[in-house]
């Protein structure tokens, strides 16, 4: 049974950085079939993803456009487990956070979502 | 990016109901597209896979169609824990992207 545990602040100054961290069980972040996403859910934005890491023969990484120039995602293969950095945050990045194994662009699991609000 | 377009954006239906709600690709995405059903403070449950491929544990009464840009959720007869906001995602093109969600209310 796979199941992604999420935890980190849910409060965020504006121009800091939000850290959030996703602990995968029954699966291994170094898999080679699936990748291990970032989703967040707004009212204005709707669901966006943000972005992924997964291993094949090395480490890859892919962002979404709109936040790729704040953005790191990292996998830590000694707490199997991964991580989202989201810089110089303003109210607009407040909402719901998601992790997400994906398998063929499908999230077959999702983390329990974290509200991250940026206020100061 | 691919857009996807849901509609309508809410219904209002009884328990019993047939309720068949429809997704279009702004380009063609073969049938690349899944269904996801959100409840109230919970994440999204991946309902379809590949645009008809029921994934284990679904009630049968959901089902999916199509292909190209145009799709179809349909619960045949809606029951009581069916009442939740159901979303399309297409998964042809990077980067991956939603629908803006289709909710089903109790009449």
């Amino acid at each position: 049974q796979i199941q992604l545990q999420q935890s980190g602040p849910g409060l965020v100054k504006p121009s800091q950085t939000l850290s959030l961290t996703c602990a995968i069980s029954g699966d291994s972040v170094s898999s080679n079939s699936a990748a291990w996403n970032w989703i967040r859910q707004s009212p204005s934005r709707g669901l966006e993803w943000l972005g992924r890491t997964y291993q094949r023969s090395k480490w890859y990484n892919d962002y979404a456009v709109s936040v790729k120039s704040r953005i790191t995602i990292n996998p830590d293969t000694s707490k199997n487990q991964f991580s989202l950095q989201l810089n110089s945050v303003t109210p607009e990045d407040t909402a719901v956070y998601y992790c997400a194994r994906g398998k063929d662009e499908y999230f077959y699991y999702w983390g329990q979502g974290t509200l991250v609000t940026v206020s100061s | 990016d691919i857009q996807m377009t849901q509609s309508p954006s809410s219904v209002s239906a009884s328990v019993g109901d047939r309720v068949t709600i429809t997704c279009r690709a702004s380009q063609g995405i073969s049938s690349w597209l899944a269904w996801y059903q959100q409840k109230p403070g919970k994440a999204p449950k991946l309902l379809i896979s590949a645009a008809s491929s029921l994934q284990s544990g679904v009630p049968s009464r959901f089902s999916g169609s199509g292909s190209g840009t145009d799709f179809t959720l349909t619960i045949s007869s809606l029951q009581p824990e069916d009442f939740a906001t159901y979303y399309c995602q297409q998964a042809n093109s990077f980067p991956p992207t939603f629908g803006g969600g289709t909710k089903v209310e109790i009449k």
